[in-house]
Parts: structure tokens; sequence; C-alpha cells
């Protein structure tokens, strides 16, 4: 079974500050990688997809991507207590269509 | 507002119950998973089917029978359900590629059915 590792937390930030969430996998030929953002009792939403070395930037959102160390990063920006919430690393494992989650990080925004 | 759907959201059920649980997607996708969310544990993939034919069991005791009629519709037969199965059960779907080097289109979840197994 291919591993996707998180930090499970909690993480608490303050308001305003920088949130950095970190995930590496064991999978070489994973290609996929993707960040869910998951409320209390609620279902996984998707924030990022990230397919290549490097960063990817949506909003206050920025993926990172390195292949090579087998690491894939969210870093949010201005982080609001709105973003308080599990967020979720998941990688496709190579070969196939399989989906692998880490356990989730658990994100709190402090005002 | 969510494309995929699934009911019931709660169901309580006693060990010698047999119930479904029902997922439906309105997003054209050709695949769809479910999943289980423990308390503590990464959620596990159960099945997926793509193009309406099972293409992965992870190795998901019998008393969980999934059946796809076909590519918008997906249901989770349960029967003499044990304890242990208690856990949020989520539907997702997407679109995958056919053939060549393979590769999964994002995965929408829809909003999970919270099981309760006395």
């Amino acid at each position: 079974q291919k591993e996707v590792e998180q930090n499970s937390g909690p993480l608490s930030v303050p308001e305003g500050a920088i949130a950095s969430l970190n995930c590496t996998y064991s999978d070489r030929v994973s290609q996929s990688f993707f960040w869910y953002r998951q409320y209390s009792g609620k279902s996984p939403e998707l924030i990022m997809s990230i397919y290549s070395n490097g960063d990817k930037e949506d909003g206050r959102f920025t993926a990172q991507l390195n292949k090579a160390s087998q690491y894939v990063s969210l870093l949010i920006r201005d982080s609001q207590p709105s973003d308080s919430a599990t967020y979720l690393c998941a990688v496709v494992q190579g070969g196939s269509e399989k989906l692998v989650f880490g356990k989730g990080t658990k994100l709190t925004v402090n005002p | 507002e969510t494309g995929v759907t699934q009911t019931p959201r709660h169901l309580v059920m006693g060990m010698t119950n047999k119930k479904s649980l029902k997922c439906e997607q309105h997003l054209g996708h050709n695949a769809m998973y479910w999943y289980k969310q423990s308390a503590k544990k990464p959620l596990e993939l159960m099945f997926v089917y793509s193009l309406e034919e099972r293409v992965e069991n992870n190795s998901v005791p019998s008393r969980f029978s999934p059946e796809c009629p076909n590519s918008s519709h997906l249901f989770l037969h349960l029967h003499t359900l044990q304890p242990e199965d208690s856990a949020l059960y989520l539907c997702a779907s997407s679109t995958q590629s056919s053939g060549g080097a393979g590769g999964t289109d994002t995965q929408y979840f829809g909003p999970g059915t919270r099981l309760t197994v006395l």
C-alpha cells in the first residue's frame, strides 16, 4: 500500500498569518496531487490540484510540488478563521486510478 | 451545491438489518467511488466503478455489496453489519481517461451518509 503522510496537527495560527501544510508520499511514479478541505461533519471539497514541479497559486492558496523529494505542500496566506478545517492531501497512485489520502492536518486559525 | 448527492444523510441500523445507500452524480462523469471515513483514519477507498464496471474492490467484506446500474447512479447495499462499520460513507465521481497512461481527473464528493450500527 502506497502511503501519504501528513502531520495530524493540530496546527494553530493567528488570523492573518501564513499556514503551511505539508505532505510526503511514497509512490515515486505518482503524477497527480490534490489538496482537499474538510469542515467538521462535512465532505471533502477540492482546494487545489497540482501536476508539475513548482508552485501553483490560486488566490490565497499556493500548492508546491517537489517530485524529487516526494513532497507537496499547501500555503494559505492571510489565514482567516473560516479556513479552520482539516486539510487532506491526496495522491493518485502510479499505474492505477486509485486516489490515496493522508490522514489530514487539522488547522485552527485564531481570531 | 455539490453535483453529487447521497441519500440518506443519516442512517441508524441494527446488525440484522438490510439497507442501501444511494449516490447520484449530475456531472457527466464516467467513474464513481465509495469511500469509508472513520475517526482518526484516512479516507479508505472501498469500490471503484469505471464505465459501470467494477475496477477496484479494496478487500472489502462481503457484507458491503456495491451496484452501479448506470454511470450516474451508485448503490451500496448493507447487510449484517458490525458496530465497527459505523462511519461516514462518501461517494465521489470523476472523469477517468481511457487507456494510455491513465490518469484520474479530480474527484468530487457527495455530502456523505453518516452510518451508525447498533
